[in-house]
């Protein structure tokens, strides 16, 4: 009876590498939600998707990040020629279907850039 | 925007204190309120939630009641364990699509034997 799991949870990048990290949601829940949480912030949404659909990125930057949920697999949150300002920790979520299900969280992946 | 405000941590109680963790909202509408609460290495787990002004949300002892003209969501527990010591999350859910969450900055708490 897993839930959602995250990796890895600990993730160190320097400055203009790539950083990819990894969602698996709770067995048959179809809908992903990513957050991330800056320094003394509270968690803010980034985006959500379904299996190969991206609902909604309006909390996405604009350049470098993207995510995707393929048909087979867990989601993926990618952030290329990560900077400093990315080191973060970023959540992800599931939900059997949409969101006004009750959202099941991981336990995180914190991003450090050097 | 959407904003949530909660008081700052840490928070350090001995065992069957009352606890109070402040929360005051900002948003456009009606939304839902919750409280997260995230364990060591664990992910966030939905405490309670309310829905509408008034209603409250209960669980484990816990309790909040959803006040729309204070706008606020205050977490209360009348005795605190050793158990309950975690980070503790109010968030809101945006009205115009329910699945955008938006959290404040978590509250430490530590309850001491």
């Amino acid at each position: 009876n897993a839930g959602v799991m995250q990796n890895p949870r600990h993730l160190v990048r320097r400055r203009g590498q790539e950083a990819r990290l990894r969602c698996s949601p709770m067995k048959g829940h179809s809908h992903v939600y990513w957050y991330r949480q800056l320094p003394e912030e509270g968690l803010k949404f980034m985006v959500y998707l379904q299996k190969e659909n991206i609902i909604d990125e309006s909390g996405m930057p604009k350049e470098r990040f993207s995510a995707e949920f393929p048909k087979e697999g867990p989601s993926i949150l990618r952030i290329q020629q990560v900077v400093r300002g990315d080191s973060a920790a970023y959540f992800c979520a599931s939900s059997q279907t949409d969101g006004r299900n009750e959202q099941f969280f991981g336990p995180g992946t914190r991003l450090t850039v050097l | 925007g959407n904003s949530v405000t909660q008081m700052e941590g840490p928070v350090t109680l001995s065992e069957e204190a009352f606890l109070t963790i402040n929360c005051t909202y900002t948003a456009t509408g009606y939304p839902s309120l919750f409280w997260y609460v995230q364990y060591p290495g664990e992910g966030l787990q939905l405490l309670l939630k309310a829905t509408k002004a008034d209603d409250k949300g209960s669980n484990k002892g816990f309790e909040a009641t959803y006040r729309k003209e204070t706008t606020s969501f205050h977490l209360e527990k009348g005795s605190v364990q050793v158990s309950d010591s975690a980070v503790y999350f109010c968030a809101l859910s945006d009205p115009s699509s329910n699945y955008k969450l938006t959290f404040g900055k978590g509250t430490l708490l530590t309850v001491n034997p």
